[in-house]
């Protein structure tokens, strides 16, 4: 099983609104991610998970606040956002944070800012 | 910085005809070729991938072959099927302490049945 499951769907808020959207692995992979994607772009990476440590941080605003309370789940709590915050954010996990391990994604929140 | 180039940006194609799509990449210390399809509404699905002891690899319908002196690797879509048709990415991992991985900039490929 290669699933990688995110929630929610889809997701509207205003810019003065707080949320958090959901990533969850049970395939035993211990590096997850965390990229954006903007329409008929590719995949733009933000975060880097590796043993439940932030290891990369791609100098995403700190209204993006990425969080792995445990090795099968990963959470991005998102805070005065601004419209052109609006995209498509994808989680992606992959066995071991090496420069060969494939990265396996969900299939993304749709996230309107308002 | 890694930079990837990847042509053609759309690409139709006749239900049966095959579909090729090409990448180039800068840094030469690159050992993982991956192959994204993304369906519309859906995450990047890995189809098929190389790394850089290898220089071809065949999964039914899909080829991707590697050549590391000229630094590109193509995908190769034979049969084409309407479910083929999606957006594609080509992607590159560093070989640094930690795997980033920079994607191509994506094909539009349409298989008109």
């Amino acid at each position: 099983d290669t699933e990688v499951t995110q929630t929610p769907k889809h997701l509207v808020m205003g810019m003065t609104n707080k949320k958090s959207l959901k990533c969850e692995q049970h395939m035993g992979h211990r590096a997850m991610y965390w990229y954006k994607q903007k329409a008929k772009k590719p995949p733009e990476l933000m975060f880097v998970y590796s043993y439940e440590k932030l290891s990369i941080n791609e100098s995403v605003p700190s209204r993006f606040s990425p969080e792995c309370p445990n090795s099968s789940l990963l959470n991005l709590h998102l805070h005065a956002l601004q419209p052109e915050d609006s995209a498509l954010y994808l989680c992606a996990s992959s066995q071991v944070q090496t420069s060969t391990d494939t990265q396996y994604f969900g299939p993304g929140t749709r996230l309107t800012v308002l | 910085g890694e930079n990837v180039e990847q042509h053609p940006s759309t690409l139709s194609v006749q239900e049966g005809d095959s579909a090729v799509i090409k990448c180039t990449y800068s840094d030469s210390a690159s050992n993982y070729f991956p192959w994204y399809k993304q369906e519309l509404g859906k995450g990047p699905q890995l189809i098929i991938d190389i790394r850089s002891n290898v220089g071809e690899k065949k999964d039914q319908r899909i080829a991707v072959t590697l050549n590391k002196t000229a630094k590109h690797f193509s995908l190769h879509i034979t049969e084409t099927q309407p479910e083929d048709s999606a957006v594609y990415f080509c992607a590159v991992s560093n070989s640094g302490g930690y795997q980033k991985v920079t994607f191509g900039t994506g094909t539009k490929l349409q298989v008109i049945p």
